[in-house]
């Protein structure tokens, strides 16, 4: 089976702090995505990875940068936390090509005060 | 970019009847799957139909697609409480990137 992990299930920051979260995928999937999600605001794509060291920005990607030094892990960084970046962050994989079925991680609760 | 909306948006019944939900969609296809996803937690992939299918089943869940209408539906039969969850589909967005664009979701609640 397919396992997606998320560093932290739940995280609590304060505004201005630089923080990461981590994803790593068993899998060998060459994409890998980050999500966040709203209330009302459904999954928007943060940024998304088709290969090492390459990175594609999604629909919300201001405030928000990503590292993929290896094919298994994918982080996202939060350079400056804000309160409006307090969300559900949910991190995916999925093999190259063209619409194949993605496999999630559990999210993380995060929240910035 | 919003490609799949889900139709409705909250669903209540009892357990052992039957829940549709259903997904309007704007542009062509490869394929539309089907999530899952249960309270505070990552969303669980449930069955994936082609563009040249029609219908397809997995167990209790039955998936329509209607290309000439961009629509899709999800069948869930003889529901339980435990399919209470959030429902959303996803298909393809335009070139082969592999992302996929969500619609909102439904959130079914199936009461004991």
């Amino acid at each position: 089976d397919v396992k997606v992990t998320q560093s932290s299930r739940y995280l609590v920051k304060r505004t201005g702090e630089k923080v990461f979260l981590e994803c790593v995928q068993d899998m060998d999937h060459e994409n890998m995505f980050w999500y966040r999600q709203d209330p009302g605001l459904g999954l928007r794509l943060i940024y998304f990875s088709y290969d090492v060291k390459m990175k594609e920005k999604g629909d919300i990607p201001e405030g928000y940068s990503v590292s993929r030094e290896k094919k298994e892990r994918f982080s996202l960084i939060l350079e400056s936390a804000s309160t409006n970046q307090t969300s559900m962050y949910l991190c995916a994989s999925s093999l190259r090509g063209r619409s194949y079925e993605q496999y999630f991680g559990p999210g993380t609760r995060l929240t910035v005060t | 970019s919003q490609q799949g909306e889900e139709d409705p948006q909250a669903l209540s019944i009892q357990e052992g009847e039957n829940a549709t939900m259903n997904c309007s969609y704007k542009t062509s296809i490869n394929n539309l799957q089907w999530y899952r996803q249960n309270s505070g937690r990552g969303l669980v992939h449930l069955i994936l139909i082609r563009s040249n299918e029609r219908e397809k089943h997995s167990g209790r869940l039955r998936v329509t697609l209607d290309t000439s209408k961009k629509s899709s539906s999800l069948l869930i039969t003889a529901s339980r409480a435990a399919d209470t969850a959030s429902y959303f589909c996803a298909t393809g967005a335009p070139g082969n990137t592999g992302k996929l664009i969500f619609g909102q979701g439904t959130t079914l609640q199936v009461k004991p």
